[in-house]
């Protein structure tokens, strides 16, 4: 079974400092990560995978996360927040090459000016 | 590609009556998933299928909801009777065994 644990649903940060979304993950086999984003009354994008090779991945709006399998983290960060990152942010974990994910319980990132 | 299109975006009836939500997933991709997504339960898993089968329907709240998948480019998520407790937003996501791309959402409104 996998399972996801994203730290602190709610997160705080003023504009131009640094974003720090925390991820932790459980999976019996080698998994794919992903971060997903979600503006107000919209769908959930992705945001950035990882699937294999490199493992500091680079997402759009830039957004990065490094997979670390000592630590069955994910983390997400962002040198300089924006006002328009003010979103919810999902966690995932699936297995390769299986559609189906196991989300996280979502971060919501406040940015303040 | 016009991405996963969900119909309607906006659905208010009352309750005890049938509501049915559709999909159309993006071509090609041979995953689609029906989430529901509350402030108070979060984001929740219903069901899912894989080439038009379904294969976990555990997160189906009760018997009043089902889903159907007669061919590659079409779902529909039926509730019957509906309930108040069912006012949620539900989406449709597809994937084709990597990442889900998730429609635009349905806002189900129970009166």
């Amino acid at each position: 079974a996998q399972s996801v644990t994203q730290l602190g649903s709610h997160v705080s940060v003023s504009e131009g400092a640094l974003v720090l979304l925390r991820c932790n993950y459980s999976s019996s086999v080698p998994p794919y990560l992903f971060w997903y984003v979600q503006y107000p009354n919209q769908g959930l994008q992705l945001l950035l995978k990882y699937t294999t090779g490199a493992t500091l991945v680079k997402g759009i709006n830039g957004f990065e996360a490094e997979f670390k399998k000592s630590e069955t983290s994910f983390h997400l960060t962002k040198p300089s927040a924006h006002m328009s990152d003010a979103a919810e942010y999902f966690c995932a974990v699936s297995e390769r090459g299986v559609g189906k994910s196991t989300f996280g319980d979502g971060t919501t990132l406040t940015v303040k000016p | 590609d016009a991405g996963v299109i969900q119909s309607p975006r906006h659905e208010v009836t009352e309750m005890g009556q049938e509501v049915t939500l559709r999909c159309k997933p993006i071509s090609g991709h041979d995953y689609l998933f029906w989430y529901r997504q509350t402030m108070m339960r979060g984001l929740e898993l219903l069901i899912y299928f894989n080439n038009n089968v379904p294969i976990d329907d555990s997160g189906m709240p009760e018997d009043r909801f089902s889903a159907k998948m007669p061919n590659a480019s079409f779902s529909t998520l039926k509730i019957q009777p509906s309930e108040p407790r069912d006012s949620a937003v539900y989406f449709c996501a597809s994937s084709g065994g990597n990442e889900q791309f998730f429609g635009p959402g349905t806002r189900l409104t129970v009166l």
